[in-house]
């Protein structure tokens, strides 16, 4: 695509259920990253994908927490038993190669936990 | 333990005024440092800057870098209220291809 696509764009949901936040990367983009933005903080990472190597979950606060990346293009990151913290903005983006490439944002999927 | 800093965390100027924006970093094997604008919600990308005292710029938008004290500025001159925003600064982690970002500066232009 054009861009990096984002679904859903807002997802509000109650405590304890599971979320799921897609993301579809440029196409021909190797490189996929999830990002969290909660309110006046920086952008948090939170996993990384390239190409077929196994991914970086260094950033995954805790095991609810998990991300697939199928085919080497779509990814979904999957929050299991959501607590109120987990409420933030996640960003996607995608780039040609590594971290140290220009990456491009997604617009964002923004998850309020009643 | 690698990190970005910026400041300051808030502005608020008038349409023409200049501002400059700060980024701090300390990170190991530095590779490059890059700024991003966030006016809703997708970060953009502004100037990706690898070497010591070659300005960057862009329209009324300039950026330079110092690795000798590891710091950049973002100068943004006769700024218009569309400049309006969230600017992001960042750089890859040392030894992994996860860039490090700061809290960001918000940037309010009022007309």
């Amino acid at each position: 695509g054009a861009g990096v696509s984002q679904s859903p764009s807002n997802k509000v949901t109650e405590k304890g259920k599971d979320v799921e936040l897609r993301c579809d990367p440029i196409s021909g983009h190797t490189a996929l990253y999830w990002y969290r933005q909660s309110l006046g903080q920086g952008l948090e990472f939170l996993i990384y994908f390239q190409g077929n190597s196994a991914p970086d979950k260094s950033g995954l606060p805790s095991d609810r927490f998990s991300a697939e990346r199928t085919g080497g293009s779509v990814s979904t990151l999957t929050i299991q038993r959501t607590q109120q913290e987990d409420s933030a903005v996640y960003l996607c983006a995608s780039s040609f190669g590594g971290g140290a490439n220009v990456l491009t944002f997604g617009a964002g999927s923004r998850l309020t936990v009643l | 333990e690698d990190k970005v800093v910026q400041s300051p965390l808030s502005l608020v100027v008038h349409e023409g005024d200049t501002v400059t924006l700060n980024c701090s970093y300390e990170v190991t094997n530095f590779r490059s440092l890059l700024w991003y604008k966030q006016e809703k919600k997708a970060p953009t990308f502004l100037f990706m800057l690898t070497s010591s005292g070659i300005e960057k710029k862009s329209g009324r938008l300039s950026s330079i870098l110092d690795k000798k004290e590891l710091f950049s500025i973002l100068n943004i001159t006769a700024t218009q209220t569309g400049d309006s925003a969230i600017y992001l600064c960042a750089t890859p982690q040392g030894g992994s291809e996860k860039l490090v970002f700061g809290k960001g500066t918000k940037l309010t232009v009022n007309p």
